[in-house]
Protein backbone atom coordinates (compact mmCIF):
# COMPACT_ATOMS: atom_id res chain seq x y z
CA UNK A 1 0.00 0.00 0.00
CA UNK A 2 1.43 3.61 -1.00
CA UNK A 3 1.86 5.47 2.21
CA UNK A 4 3.62 8.13 4.29
CA UNK A 5 4.36 7.11 7.75
CA UNK A 6 5.29 8.86 10.92
CA UNK A 7 6.83 7.98 13.96
CA UNK A 8 5.97 8.34 16.49
CA UNK A 9 2.21 9.12 16.36
CA UNK A 10 2.37 11.07 20.03
CA UNK A 11 5.05 12.31 22.59
CA UNK A 12 4.95 14.23 25.46
CA UNK A 13 8.53 15.98 26.19
CA UNK A 14 10.47 18.08 28.02
CA UNK A 15 12.00 21.32 27.41
CA UNK A 16 15.65 20.89 26.16
CA UNK A 17 15.68 17.00 25.50
CA UNK A 18 16.73 16.37 21.72
CA UNK A 19 14.02 14.41 19.92
CA UNK A 20 13.65 12.90 15.87
CA UNK A 21 10.37 12.45 13.95
CA UNK A 22 11.05 9.74 11.32
CA UNK A 23 8.94 10.33 8.03
CA UNK A 24 8.88 7.40 5.44
CA UNK A 25 7.85 7.05 2.39
CA UNK A 26 6.92 4.02 -0.25
CA UNK A 27 6.08 5.77 -3.15
CA UNK A 28 9.61 6.45 -4.85
CA UNK A 29 8.83 10.00 -4.24
CA UNK A 30 11.17 13.16 -4.77
CA UNK A 31 9.48 15.54 -2.91
CA UNK A 32 9.21 15.54 0.55
CA UNK A 33 8.20 18.55 3.28
CA UNK A 34 7.05 19.27 6.49
CA UNK A 35 4.14 21.32 7.75
CA UNK A 36 2.83 22.09 11.54
CA UNK A 37 -0.72 22.49 12.06
CA UNK A 38 -1.95 25.03 14.94
CA UNK A 39 -5.35 25.92 15.82
CA UNK A 40 -6.32 29.00 13.59
CA UNK A 41 -2.88 29.20 11.33
CA UNK A 42 -3.73 26.19 9.59
CA UNK A 43 -0.85 24.13 8.04
CA UNK A 44 2.86 25.76 7.91
CA UNK A 45 5.76 24.61 6.34
CA UNK A 46 8.97 24.01 8.17
CA UNK A 47 11.51 22.54 5.36
CA UNK A 48 10.84 20.83 2.46
CA UNK A 49 13.47 18.36 0.32
CA UNK A 50 13.40 18.43 -3.67
CA UNK A 51 15.60 14.90 -3.71
CA UNK A 52 18.45 13.66 -1.54
CA UNK A 53 20.96 15.80 -0.04
CA UNK A 54 18.90 18.81 -1.12
CA UNK A 55 16.82 20.58 1.77
CA UNK A 56 15.83 24.33 2.25
CA UNK A 57 13.71 26.39 4.18
CA UNK A 58 9.99 26.61 4.56
CA UNK A 59 8.23 29.42 6.16
CA UNK A 60 9.30 28.31 10.20
CA UNK A 61 12.09 26.62 9.98
CA UNK A 62 13.48 27.88 13.48
CA UNK A 63 14.37 25.44 15.86
CA UNK A 64 14.06 22.36 13.11
CA UNK A 65 16.25 20.52 11.57
CA UNK A 66 15.86 18.21 8.92
CA UNK A 67 18.17 15.55 6.76
CA UNK A 68 17.68 14.38 3.31
CA UNK A 69 20.23 10.96 3.51
CA UNK A 70 17.94 8.38 1.66
CA UNK A 71 15.07 8.87 -0.60
CA UNK A 72 12.36 7.32 1.71
CA UNK A 73 13.19 9.03 4.75
CA UNK A 74 13.14 12.90 6.17
CA UNK A 75 13.05 12.62 9.26
CA UNK A 76 12.73 16.03 11.38
CA UNK A 77 14.80 16.67 14.44
CA UNK A 78 14.31 19.34 17.22
CA UNK A 79 17.37 19.59 19.21
CA UNK A 80 16.26 21.45 21.96
CA UNK A 81 12.29 21.51 22.03
CA UNK A 82 10.59 24.61 23.54
CA UNK A 83 7.06 24.63 24.10
CA UNK A 84 5.87 26.75 21.52
CA UNK A 85 6.74 23.67 19.22
CA UNK A 86 3.78 21.56 20.59
CA UNK A 87 1.81 21.67 17.61
CA UNK A 88 0.56 18.69 14.88
CA UNK A 89 3.08 17.78 12.23
CA UNK A 90 2.76 16.23 9.12
CA UNK A 91 4.90 14.89 6.74
CA UNK A 92 3.76 15.10 2.89
CA UNK A 93 5.54 13.90 -0.35
CA UNK A 94 5.03 13.51 -4.11
CA UNK A 95 6.60 12.90 -7.17
CA UNK A 96 7.57 16.80 -7.61
CA UNK A 97 5.74 19.68 -6.99
CA UNK A 98 6.51 21.91 -9.38
CA UNK A 99 5.19 22.08 -12.95
CA UNK A 100 2.14 20.25 -13.11
CA UNK A 101 1.18 19.07 -9.84
CA UNK A 102 1.53 15.86 -8.30
CA UNK A 103 -0.64 14.86 -5.50
CA UNK A 104 1.16 15.46 -2.16
CA UNK A 105 0.37 12.55 0.26
CA UNK A 106 0.27 13.29 3.45
CA UNK A 107 1.62 10.96 6.73
CA UNK A 108 -1.04 10.82 10.00
CA UNK A 109 0.77 13.46 11.82
CA UNK A 110 2.19 13.45 14.91
CA UNK A 111 1.25 14.98 17.81
CA UNK A 112 3.68 16.54 19.88
CA UNK A 113 3.70 18.65 23.54
CA UNK A 114 6.74 20.08 24.81
CA UNK A 115 6.14 21.09 28.77
CA UNK B 1 3.18 37.01 -0.77
CA UNK B 2 0.69 34.05 -1.26
CA UNK B 3 -2.09 33.60 0.94
CA UNK B 4 -5.79 31.74 1.50
CA UNK B 5 -8.65 32.94 3.15
CA UNK B 6 -11.61 30.61 3.92
CA UNK B 7 -14.37 31.14 5.75
CA UNK B 8 -14.38 30.34 9.76
CA UNK B 9 -16.08 27.84 11.54
CA UNK B 10 -17.46 25.77 12.66
CA UNK B 11 -20.46 25.01 10.13
CA UNK B 12 -23.20 23.07 11.39
CA UNK B 13 -25.82 21.29 8.94
CA UNK B 14 -28.27 18.99 8.80
CA UNK B 15 -27.83 15.92 6.84
CA UNK B 16 -28.88 16.13 2.99
CA UNK B 17 -28.22 20.20 3.45
CA UNK B 18 -26.54 22.59 0.75
CA UNK B 19 -22.68 23.13 1.92
CA UNK B 20 -21.29 26.31 0.68
CA UNK B 21 -17.27 26.81 2.05
CA UNK B 22 -16.06 30.01 0.69
CA UNK B 23 -11.76 30.10 -0.01
CA UNK B 24 -10.18 33.50 -2.11
CA UNK B 25 -6.48 33.87 -2.43
CA UNK B 26 -3.81 35.83 -3.43
CA UNK B 27 -1.17 35.09 -5.14
CA UNK B 28 1.35 36.43 -8.34
CA UNK B 29 -0.59 34.61 -11.59
CA UNK B 30 -2.78 31.83 -11.31
CA UNK B 31 -1.91 29.15 -9.26
CA UNK B 32 -3.09 25.78 -9.04
CA UNK B 33 -6.02 25.72 -6.36
CA UNK B 34 -7.11 22.24 -3.93
CA UNK B 35 -9.50 21.45 -1.15
CA UNK B 36 -8.05 18.58 1.26
CA UNK B 37 -9.98 17.27 3.62
CA UNK B 38 -8.62 15.89 7.26
CA UNK B 39 -11.10 13.07 8.49
CA UNK B 40 -10.87 12.83 12.73
CA UNK B 41 -7.60 11.69 13.52
CA UNK B 42 -6.52 11.31 10.20
CA UNK B 43 -4.00 13.12 7.91
CA UNK B 44 -5.08 15.00 4.83
CA UNK B 45 -5.90 14.01 1.82
CA UNK B 46 -6.68 15.56 -1.64
CA UNK B 47 -10.47 16.01 -2.42
CA UNK B 48 -10.24 17.90 -6.01
CA UNK B 49 -8.04 20.63 -7.86
CA UNK B 50 -8.07 22.99 -10.41
CA UNK B 51 -5.02 23.77 -12.51
CA UNK B 52 -6.46 26.85 -14.58
CA UNK B 53 -8.85 29.32 -14.99
CA UNK B 54 -12.36 28.43 -15.24
CA UNK B 55 -11.88 24.72 -14.39
CA UNK B 56 -13.94 22.72 -12.42
CA UNK B 57 -12.94 20.20 -10.16
CA UNK B 58 -14.69 17.61 -8.44
CA UNK B 59 -14.51 14.94 -6.46
CA UNK B 60 -17.38 12.55 -4.14
CA UNK B 61 -19.96 14.67 -4.70
CA UNK B 62 -18.06 17.99 -3.87
CA UNK B 63 -17.38 20.82 -6.55
CA UNK B 64 -15.59 23.72 -6.91
CA UNK B 65 -14.79 26.34 -9.74
CA UNK B 66 -11.35 28.12 -10.33
CA UNK B 67 -12.75 31.52 -10.89
CA UNK B 68 -9.74 33.96 -11.57
CA UNK B 69 -12.24 37.49 -11.83
CA UNK B 70 -12.66 37.03 -8.01
CA UNK B 71 -9.92 35.00 -7.10
CA UNK B 72 -11.98 31.95 -5.56
CA UNK B 73 -12.33 28.73 -5.59
CA UNK B 74 -15.65 27.74 -2.84
CA UNK B 75 -16.38 24.67 -2.22
CA UNK B 76 -19.68 23.00 -2.57
CA UNK B 77 -22.03 20.08 -2.10
CA UNK B 78 -25.71 19.89 -2.70
CA UNK B 79 -26.47 17.00 -0.38
CA UNK B 80 -24.22 16.46 3.18
CA UNK B 81 -23.78 13.11 4.56
CA UNK B 82 -22.64 12.46 7.87
CA UNK B 83 -19.66 11.35 7.02
CA UNK B 84 -18.76 14.15 5.55
CA UNK B 85 -17.62 15.57 8.84
CA UNK B 86 -14.84 17.02 8.79
CA UNK B 87 -11.89 19.80 8.59
CA UNK B 88 -11.66 21.24 4.92
CA UNK B 89 -9.08 23.20 4.13
CA UNK B 90 -8.26 25.21 0.61
CA UNK B 91 -4.78 25.67 -0.64
CA UNK B 92 -2.98 26.63 -3.45
CA UNK B 93 0.64 25.86 -4.58
CA UNK B 94 3.15 28.79 -4.30
CA UNK B 95 4.77 30.31 -7.41
CA UNK B 96 8.63 28.33 -6.77
CA UNK B 97 6.54 25.13 -6.31
CA UNK B 98 7.95 23.89 -3.03
CA UNK B 99 4.91 24.43 -0.68
CA UNK B 100 1.43 24.34 -0.45
CA UNK B 101 -0.35 27.36 0.76
CA UNK B 102 -3.28 26.44 3.43
CA UNK B 103 -5.86 28.51 4.64
CA UNK B 104 -6.99 28.44 8.24
CA UNK B 105 -9.63 25.33 7.86
CA UNK B 106 -13.21 24.92 8.22
CA UNK B 107 -14.58 22.56 10.70
CA UNK B 108 -17.76 20.81 8.69
CA UNK B 109 -20.52 18.99 11.86
CA UNK B 110 -23.26 17.34 9.84
CA UNK B 111 -25.64 15.92 11.90
CA UNK B 112 -28.45 13.14 11.50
Amino acid sequence: EAQVTQNPRYLITVTGKKLTVTCSQNMNHEYMSWYRQDPGLGLRQIYYSMNVEVTDKGDVPEGYKVSRKEKRNFPLILESPSPNQTSLYFCASSFSPSGTFYEQYFGPGTRLTVT
Amino acid sequence: GDSVTQMEGPVTLSEEAFLTINCTYTATGYPSLFWYVQYPGEGLQLLLKATKADDKGSNKGFEATYRKETTSFHLEKGSVQVSDSAVYFCALINQAGTALIFGKGTTLSVSS
